[in-house]
């Protein structure tokens, strides 16, 4: 399988900052990446479509002034989570689709956001 | 109806038996089925993938296809407690995004 990195894997912030979340594929290249979030117990949510050298594609319902993510290489897309409320707190997970046949997607190992 | 079905469990299986995860799906042109396994408090790991009809296998994992039925299976032969997880259909229709189960929760007994 492919390796997809995040970090970090755990932040805790306070109210009103921002955190910047990273996602790497480190041994393809993935011109589209995927955001999701997901709350204990319930299913995976997709946030956003990232794509290289393009805007980001949101889900509807999901505020892209809030969620700000940036896919600058083929091998990096940023997650900013901006003015951070304890509502915000979850298990954001990050994926790469490798473009070979039936394009697989990748998961990253996860990075738990928790707010104060 | 769901685009993509599962029970949602769990299903409990005793160790050393065939687990079986069931998946319906309703688009009719989807062309890639895969399989995930996501532990508790963990992200989601691809275990299989699947694009034709039959059986595919790996290890002790074997996916199952049939496209007229809009049909795809997980088998997994000698369950260990190793394997307890929710395990996450998904398909992806030509062109479009990932669509994902609701999750099927296994539990392996020793």
């Amino acid at each position: 399988g492919a390796v997809v990195s995040q970090h970090p894997s755990r932040v805790i912030c306070k109210s009103g900052t921002s955190v910047k979340i990273e996602c790497r594929s480190l041994d393809f290249q993935a011109t589209t990446m995927f955001w999701y979030r997901q709350f204990p117990k319930q299913s995976l949510m997709l946030m956003a479509t990232s794509n290289e050298g393009s805007k980001a594609t949101y889900e509807q319902g999901v505020e892209k002034d809030k969620f700000l993510i940036n896919h600058a290489s083929l091998t990096l897309s940023t997650l900013t989570v901006t003015s951070a409320h304890p509502e915000d707190s979850s298990f954001y997970i990050c994926s790469a689709l490798r473009e070979t046949q039936g394009y697989e997607q990748y998961f990253g190992p996860g990075t738990r956001l928790t707010v104060t | 109806q769901k685009e993509v079905e599962q029970n949602s469990g769990p299903l409990s299986v005793p160790e050393g038996a065939i687990a079986s995860l069931n998946c319906t799906y309703s688009d009719r042109v989807s062309q890639s089925f895969f399989w995930y396994r996501q532990y508790s408090g963990k992200s989601p790991e691809l275990i299989m993938s699947i694009y034709s009809n039959g059986d595919k296998e790996d290890g002790r994992f074997t996916a199952q296809l049939n496209k007229a039925s809009q049909y795809v299976s997980l088998l997994i032969r000698d369950s260990q407690p190793s394997d307890s997880a929710t395990y996450l259909c998904a398909v992806r229709p030509p062109g479009g995004k990932l669509i994902f189960g609701q999750g099927t929760e296994l539990s392996v007994k020793p």
